[in-house]
C-alpha cells in the first residue's frame, strides 16, 4: 500500500489568488494523478503526472489553470490558479503501486473554498 | 474509455449482505474492474478487483459474470460502517504508463439498523 499526505487539508481562498497543493507519498512512484471533486459530484480527474515529464491533462483542463510538478518519484503539487468560486472542490491526490496488482490509493484530500 | 453503468442508491439491513450491481457491456478483453468505496470526507477506498474470475479478500467478493458484461461487488455482512458511495470502474490502459481510473457516479449504499 501507500501512506499520501496531503497539504493543506483545508483552506478558504479570495477569488485571483492562486494555492498549491502539496501531495507527499511515503514510496518511490512512477505515476501520480491529480483529482478534483466537487461539491455532491464524483471524481474527475484532472492529470496524470510522471515523474521527469510533462503532465497529461485531461480533456476540459489546462495547464495555466492547474499547473502541476513532479520533481520526483514522491512528491507533486497541483497549483489551482487565479481561483473562482467554481473551483471550490475537494482536490485529491493519487498514486498507483504496481506490480501485479496495480491498486491505486488516494490522499485525504485538499478541501478549498472559494470566496 | 469502458462506461459503468450503476444504481444510483440501494439500501440494506444491518448483518445482512448488500449486493451492488455493475454493467459494463463495452469492456476489453483486458480491462480490469475495480471497485472503491468512498466515505463521506475521506479519500477512496481500494476495495477489491478482478480481470475474469471471481475474486475474495478480507472486504469483500466479486462476481464477475462470465461474458465480462456485469459485475457484482457482495458485502457479506453489513455493517453500518459500510454506508458509503461505491465505485464500479473499469480501468483504462496507458500503455508503458500504467492505467488510470475514471470515476462514474457510483451508488450511495446506505445500511440500517
Amino acid at each position: 500500500s501507500a501512506v499520501i499526505s496531503q497539504k493543506p487539508s483545508r483552506d478558504i481562498c479570495q477569488r485571483g489568488t492562486s494555492l498549491t497543493i502539496q501531495c507527499q507519498v511515503d514510496s518511490q512512484v512512477t505515476m501520480m494523478f491529480w483529482y478534483r471533486q466537487q461539491p455532491g459530484q464524483s471524481l474527475t480527474l484532472i492529470a496524470t503526472a510522471n515523474q521527469g515529464s510533462e503532465a497529461t491533462y485531461e480533456s476540459g483542463f489546462v495547464i495555466d489553470k492547474f499547473p502541476i510538478s513532479r520533481p520526483n518519484l514522491t512528491f507533486s503539487t497541483l497549483t489551482v490558479s487565479n481561483m473562482s468560486p467554481e473551483d471550490s472542490s475537494i482536490y485529491l491526490c493519487s498514486v498507483t503501486v504496481g506490480g501485479a496488482k496495480n491498486i491505486q490509493y488516494f490522499g485525504a484530500g485538499t478541501r478549498l473554498s472559494v470566496l | 474509455d469502458a462506461k459503468t453503468t450503476q444504481p444510483t442508491s440501494m439500501d440494506c439491513a444491518e448483518g445482512r449482505a448488500a449486493n451492488l450491481p455493475c454493467n459494463h457491456s463495452t469492456i476489453s478483453g483486458n480491462e480490469y474492474v475495480y471497485w472503491y468505496r468512498q466515505i463521506h470526507s475521506q479519500g477512496p477506498q481500494y476495495i477489491i478487483h478482478g480481470l475474469k474470475n471471481n475474486e475474495t479478500n478480507e472486504m469483500a467478493s466479486l462476481i464477475i459474470t462470465e461474458d465480462r458484461k456485469s459485475s457484482t461487488l457482495i458485502l457479506p455482512h453489513a455493517t453500518l460502517r459500510d454506508t458509503a458511495v461505491y465505485y464500479c470502474i473499469v480501468r483504462v490502459v496507458l500503455g508503458q504508463y500504467g492505467n488510470k481510473l475514471v470515476f462514474g457516479a457510483g451508488t450511495i449504499l446506505r445500511v440500517k439498523s
